[in-house]
């Protein structure tokens, strides 16, 4: 069974770097697609962005400028870091797994991080 | 960006009958070189990540009860479940993966009547 462990700090100062980091533990993390995807308490899911098997990033347009998505195969671990976070950046952030290899489909998910954003 | 809509934001339904929720995308998601759509559906229960139900528009993900269906090609795609039991209380959201950003629906909240 596929499992994803979350980690990172969940309470930030305006203009901070939210930094996640998302661990794979079914003894496999090559060749996948590893997902950030964000949900602000109460609301929808927005996808943040993605690192592929090939290792290129495809990140969503409306935080492209802020976001880097870092995956580390050696250490079965990948990470986000989102700069200048406000308090529209408070959400549940999840982080997830292709549901095979070299697909992009979000098979496996993490179990949340809720990072507040607050002076 | 494909925008996705669904409908109703939410519903009510007795236990043991149909809840059905629909999906538009704002452009095609169907692929035509490999004939599929680019379409999954989720279910995400208070406290909980998401769950991948359903994923090329109706291919049930293992595990999940046949209940579910998924149906719908193009633009135009429909959630249905059958039989309504409890466990079944969520919210349910579409997302296509034909692009990025790949986009969600706004959620459907479903609970019984």
């Amino acid at each position: 069974q596929v499992q994803l462990q979350q980690w990172g700090a969940g309470l930030l100062k305006p203009s901070e770097t939210l930094s996640l980091n998302c661990g794979v533990y079914d003894g496999s993390s090559s060749n996948y697609y590893w997902s950030w995807i964000r949900q602000p308490p109460g609301k929808g899911l927005e996808w943040i962005g993605e690192i592929t098997h090939s290792g290129s990033t495809n990140y969503n347009p409306s935080l492209r400028s802020r976001v880097t998505i870092s995956v580390d195969t050696s250490k079965n671990h990948f990470s986000l870091k989102l700069t200048s976070v406000t308090a529209a950046d408070t959400a549940v952030y999840y982080c997830a797994r292709g549901l095979t290899s070299a697909w992009e489909l979000q098979g496996y998910w993490g179990q949340g991080t809720l990072v507040t954003v607050s002076s | 960006d494909i925008v996705m809509t669904q409908s109703p934001d939410s519903l009510a339904v007795s236990l043991g009958e149909r809840a059905a929720i629909n999906c538009k995308s704002s452009q095609s998601v169907f692929y035509s070189s490999n004939n599929v759509n680019y379409l999954a559906w989720y279910q995400q229960k208070p406290g909980q990540p998401p769950k991948l139900l359903i994923y090329w528009a109706s291919t049930r993900e293992s595990g999940v009860p046949d209940r579910f269906s998924g149906s719908g090609s193009g633009t135009d795609f429909t959630l249905t479940i059958n039989s309504l039991q409890a466990e079944d209380v969520a919210v349910y959201y579409c997302q296509q993966y034909y692009s990025t950003p790949r986009t969600f629906g706004q959620g459907t909240k479903v609970g019984i009547k």
